[in-house]
């Protein structure tokens, strides 16, 4: 069974540049989430779709931070313009009922 | 809302010696509780879960973790470290719409 793909695994960009990272959840995966995860600490929950709808966002910072599940498979995660302290790593996650299983994640340089 | 402590940030033990991470949570209903380990560069990997029944879960590399709903917590054991299990440790606690994850604690083993 293919796990949860995401790309790129690794991205630099300078600060207020724009980027986007792609998620791939395992087939018939229902709910997806985007979770950052700052060094050194836990991963934090951004964004929570259930098929193609929102389940939740609080978490998510709206004035930057932009998500979408089209056709409620593939997700895109979008920052723009990007801050330094949104270096992190982003990490997506698929579920068919409870159990999350997790990408390898993309790692976010802003410089 | 839910939330997850993990009280130890670092934990260092000799390999061969018996290891015990504490994680308490709070939640409003009867909660899903898990534990994920990271490897440095790696994604989440799940070693365990509990949903109901026996409080006592076995998980994969020898782990088990019990849940003890008196004392909200949910701690994982092994009773010999590996030089191998070195890695950051994360509990998580969700229902069937959420997860939220603790910041986690970096088992060091000592040879």
């Amino acid at each position: 069974e293919a796990g949860v793909a995401q790309s790129p695994r690794y991205k630099i960009i300078e600060k207020r540049q724009s980027v986007a990272f792609w998620c791939n959840p395992i087939s018939g995966h229902a709910t997806l989430y985007w979770y950052q995860q700052i060094l050194g600490q836990g991963p934090k929950l951004l964004i929570q779709f259930q098929n193609n709808g929102v389940v939740d966002d609080s978490q998510l910072p709206k004035d930057r931070f932009s998500a979408e599940r089209l056709k409620g498979v593939d997700s895109t995660l979008k920052i723009q313009p990007a801050k330094l302290e949104d270096s992190a790593v982003y990490l997506c996650a698929s579920s068919l009922v409870t159990e999350a299983f997790f990408g390898q994640g993309t790692r976010l340089t802003v410089v | 809302a839910q939330s997850v402590t993990q009280p130890d940030i670092h934990i260092t033990v000799s390999e061969g010696a018996s290891l015990e991470l504490r994680c308490n949570y709070s939640y409003g209903a009867t909660p899903y509780l898990f534990w994920y380990v990271q490897s440095p560069g790696q994604g989440l990997q799940l070693l365990l879960k509990y949903f109901s029944g026996d409080t006592l879960v076995q998980g994969i590399k020898g782990f088990e973790a019990e849940f003890k709903r008196s004392q909200s917590s949910f701690n994982l054991r092994k009773p010999s470290v590996h030089w191998s299990d070195a890695a950051e440790y994360f509990c998580a606690v969700g229902g069937s719409n959420d997860m939220r994850f603790g910041a986690g604690t970096r088992l060091t083993v000592k040879p």
